[in-house]
């Protein structure tokens, strides 16, 4: 069965320094990933996502993964914090060959201080 | 195009009373979604339904019911309201053949 583990509930970067959040799957089909972002009192929002094409992914507002099979990885990166960086984090995969199902992490949560 | 829209925002029920939260999409979604939101635990699937006139249970259906109305709606109903049921409800939808799912702003629920 797939799973998803996020390490690192809470992350404080300062502003301007590099973003890395870690996630790290097990699958038994080629997942399909994503990272989504969640604002404070606002629902979920997809950064990014994995589909099986380009390993590394650009997403929105300058983040980016990296998929490494070989580490069953997708960490998500951003060069230079925001303090508008500052959110939950959620990392996910698709259960199913037709992603109508995801499996979620637990979130990390960023906090960017200045 | 509003996207997904829930009703209401936020809700207070005294334990044993029912309710039932909207959902709708204008996207023409085919896949809609209930998860439930608590600290430290992510997000946890509560039913979904894949298209029109389909339901499935999730990781945590207990307690719940669902109605998908149309391809636009997808309801979730609370027949005895328990206070584990205290949470943040995010309904989403996604188009067959896509990728992400699209988000609402969640209903936060408290039972007494």
């Amino acid at each position: 069965a797939q799973s998803v583990t996020q390490l690192g509930s809470h992350v404080s970067v300062s502003e301007g320094a590099l973003v890395l959040l870690r996630c790290n799957y097990s699958s038994s089909v080629p997942p399909y990933l994503f990272w989504y972002v969640q604002y404070p009192n606002q629902g979920l929002q997809l950064l990014l996502k994995y589909t099986s094409a380009a390993t590394l992914v650009k997403g929105i507002n300058g983040f980016e993964a990296e998929f490494k099979k070989s580490e069953t990885s997708f960490h998500l990166t951003k060069p230079s914090a925001h303090m508008s960086d500052a959110a939950e984090y959620f990392c996910a995969v698709s259960e199913d060959g037709n992603n109508r199902k995801l499996i979620w992490g637990l979130g990390t949560s960023l906090a960017v201080n200045p | 195009n509003a996207g997904v829209t829930q009703t209401p925002k936020f809700q207070v029920l005294k334990t044993g009373q029912s309710m039932t939260l909207q959902c709708a999409q204008d996207m023409n979604h085919n896949s809609m979604y209930w998860y439930r939101q608590d600290p430290g635990m992510g997000l946890r699937l509560i039913y979904y339904s894949a298209s029109e006139g389909t339901t499935d249970k999730g990781e945590v259906p207990n307690g719940y019911n669902v109605s998908r109305l149309n391809k636009r709606e997808f309801s979730l109903r609370l027949e005895s309201a328990a206070p584990s049921q205290t949470s943040v409800y995010f309904c989403a939808s996604l188009v067959t053949g896509k990728y992400e799912q699209y988000f609402g702003p969640g209903t936060r629920l408290t039972v007494t």
